[in-house]
């Protein structure tokens, strides 16, 4: 298995453009998470989903933020309109099934720059 | 809600010496417990996890963790380190009740010398 995907690796953007990130998860996982990581505030979950459908999404930090999931194999995260302080490493991870015994499975990230 | 500190924000060990890395937690009930690495660049990956039974776990990568109720700690462990254990490390709890959502400790970046 290829593991967890996420595209692109590295964005840079201006700020107030609109930033898209994907993440495909591993086949047969039910749940799916979005990650920030930042060194003020470590790493935080912002939304997860249980079978393409969105279950908590408290830890979106606002209403720029949205995450879909319109199949079991694809997600995105998308910002609008970035900021600086977005800036941070996005993280997507899935689970086949949610329980203490099912561990995250973690994509390599992506980097976002907004300046 | 649980927590999780991480104390020690850099751990700086040379090859071949022995490391421990701490992890307290705080939860009314027994948690269960994991450690995660991040080696530069790339995503957060399993060393090991701890829900009952034996308090000692073994992981990958020669790594073990104990838990100890009496301390509410899970400190991490490696008898003799090695320069590609370079990394951030992750301490986890997870409430055994709930939506069994991890909340993660701060991190520990491990700085290994020659």
């Amino acid at each position: 298995d290829a593991g967890v995907i996420q595209s692109p690796r590295h964005e840079v953007t201006e700020m107030g453009q609109e930033v898209t990130l994907r993440c495909k998860p591993i086949s047969g996982h039910d749940y799916l998470f979005w990650y920030r990581q930042t060194m003020m505030r470590g790493l935080e979950l912002l939304i997860y989903f249980n079978n393409n459908v969105p279950i908590d999404d408290s830890g979106m930090p606002e209403d720029r933020f949205s995450a879909k999931m319109p199949n079991a194999s694809f997600s995105t995260l998308k910002i609008q309109p970035s900021e600086p302080r977005d800036s941070a490493v996005y993280f997507c991870a899935s689970s086949p099934r949610q329980g203490p015994t099912y561990e995250q499975y973690f994509g390599p990230g992506t980097r976002l720059t907004v300046t | 809600a649980q927590s999780v500190t991480q104390p020690d924000i850099h751990i700086t060990v040379s090859e071949g010496a022995s490391l421990e890395l701490r992890c307290n937690y705080s939860y009314g009930a027994t948690p269960y417990l994991f450690w995660y690495v991040q080696s530069p660049g790339q995503g957060l990956q399993l060393l090991l996890k701890y829900f009952s039974g034996d308090t000692l776990v073994q992981g990958i990568k020669g790594f073990e963790a104990e838990f100890k109720r009496s301390q509410s700690s899970f400190n991490l462990r490696k008898p003799s380190v090695h320069w590609s254990d370079a990394a951030e490390y992750f301490c986890a709890v997870v409430a055994s009740g709930g939506s069994y959502i991890p909340t993660f400790g701060r991190g520990t970046s491990l700085i290994v010398h020659p």
